[in-house]
This record gives C-alpha cells, sequence and structure tokens, in this order.
C-alpha cells in the first residue's frame, strides 16, 4: 500500500508558467508533509514544508496548498525556470507514531526555456 | 559547513560479492538514516540512529544487510551477498535531533549488481 501517492509521474511546463505538483496520503495521522528537490547525481534537498494545522505555506515562488479533509496537497512552482527542472518527492510523517518520513515515487518537472 | 559525505560514489559488482558505503554526517547531527532508492522511485528508510544506537531496523534485511555507527560519527552500511534486486542508489542523511526535523542528504552511492 503506497501511503503516499504522486499521481504525476512527469510534468512538463513552459519557462514563466507555474508547474503543480499533486500529492495525497492514507494515513490521517501524518501531520508533517515536506517536499524534497532533487537534481540528478545529487540527494534530496529540503524545498518547502507544511504542518497539519496550516492549510498554504509560502516560499518565494513556491506555495504548498494543503487540504487536510480531502487528505492531499499540492505544490505550485510560479514563474517557472529551467533552473527548476528537478524531481519533486511529496513526503508525509506522523508526530505521534514513528516520526518516519514516507516519501512518495517523485514528480520529474521540465520546464522548457 | 560541509555538508553530509559519501563514498564512494559508485559500486559496480557481481551478485554473491558485497560492498560497504560509508557516511560521514554533518558534524554535531546526532541521527543518522540509510535509505534506498530505487531508479524513477522516492527513497526508503533502510535504518536510523540516534548516537550509536540502532532505532528502527526493521525494514533492513537483515540477513544481507548490516549498518553501524559506533562512535556516534561515522557509518558504514554493508551488503553480505549482493543480488540484482539491490541495485539502486544508497542516500545517507542526517538531521540534529530526528523527529520532524530536516534530513540533510548525501549525494548517494550509486549500486549496480550485475
Amino acid at each position: 500500500q503506497q501511503q503516499v501517492r504522486q499521481s504525476s509521474q512527469s510534468l512538463t511546463v513552459w519557462e514563466g508558467e507555474t508547474a503543480i505538483l499533486n500529492c495525497s496520503y492514507e494515513n490521517s495521522a501524518f501531520d508533517y508533509f515536506p517536499w524534497y528537490q532533487q537534481f540528478p547525481g545529487e540527494g534530496p534537498a529540503l524545498l518547502i514544508a507544511i504542518r497539519s494545522v496550516s492549510d498554504k505555506k509560502e516560499d518565494g515562488r513556491f506555495t504548498i496548498f494543503f487540504n487536510k479533509r480531502e487528505k492531499n496537497l499540492s505544490l505550485h512552482i510560479k514563474d517557472s525556470q529551467p533552473g527548476d527542472s528537478a524531481t519533486y518527492f511529496c513526503a508525509a510523517s506522523d508526530s505521534s507514531g514513528s516520526w518516519q518520513l514516507i516519501f512518495g515515487s517523485g514528480t520529474q518537472l521540465t520546464v522548457m526555456p | 559547513e560541509a555538508g553530509v559525505t559519501q563514498s564512494p560514489r559508485y559500486a559496480v559488482l557481481q551478485e554473491g560479492q558485497a560492498v560497504s558505503f560509508w557516511c560521514d554526517p554533518i558534524s554535531g547531527h546526532d541521527t543518522l538514516y540509510w535509505y534506498q532508492q530505487p531508479r524513477d522511485q522516492g527513497p526508503q528508510l533502510l535504518v536510523y540512529f540516534r548516537d550509536e544506537a540502532v532505532i528502527d531496523n526493521s525494514q533492513l534485511p537483515s540477513d544481507r544487510f548490516s549498518a553501524v555507527r559506533p562512535k556516534g560519527t561515522n557509518s558504514t552500511l554493508k551488503i553480505q551477498s549482493a543480488k540484482q534486486g539491490d541495485t539502486a542508489t544508497y542516500l545517507c542523511a542526517s538531521s540534529f535531533g530526528g523527529g520532524q526535523n530536516t534530513l540533510y542528504f548525501g549525494a548517494g552511492t550509486r549500486l549496480s549488481v550485475l
């Protein structure tokens, strides 16, 4: 059973567009949702994160929208740049349980110039 | 500040051979994690330590995989008898305090088992 699901394996947008990456989860106890960005040949790096008490988190061009009732969230990348081309992982953890971070399978974003 | 360092970067071996991966976490980070990342998938936790103690190794294939962190700093992950299904990138990460604190990942070791 995949606890964290990313609906798109890949996404292509044009430079300047808003890229929207979707994620859903199974465990209603999850309360922390980071997004990690991974470039080829590198390890993942934390991009932005949200806790379940919030429905929106913004950091520059990156925004997470969170819907607790529907158990889904999305990462919006505004004004996408070619340098944003990378794989994005949605992850989740449960502070009342094992704390273990569960990763989705990732969405590979390509931003065309 | 130096990040998480892993070596080697690449390893190619035949089935049945052994291999070890080494990780040097960020200085001062007490929690260290080993993840397996198959191609085109997300990282999957194998084992993690708080200082020198194993906190959770329930997803480590214990018959062939082992991991140690003897002094609570560097760590080694070993595969005794590799199988083709072990082909993946092995990522080490560290954090301060564990829990939901930020994980800092190394670049990983890409393992190919022929």
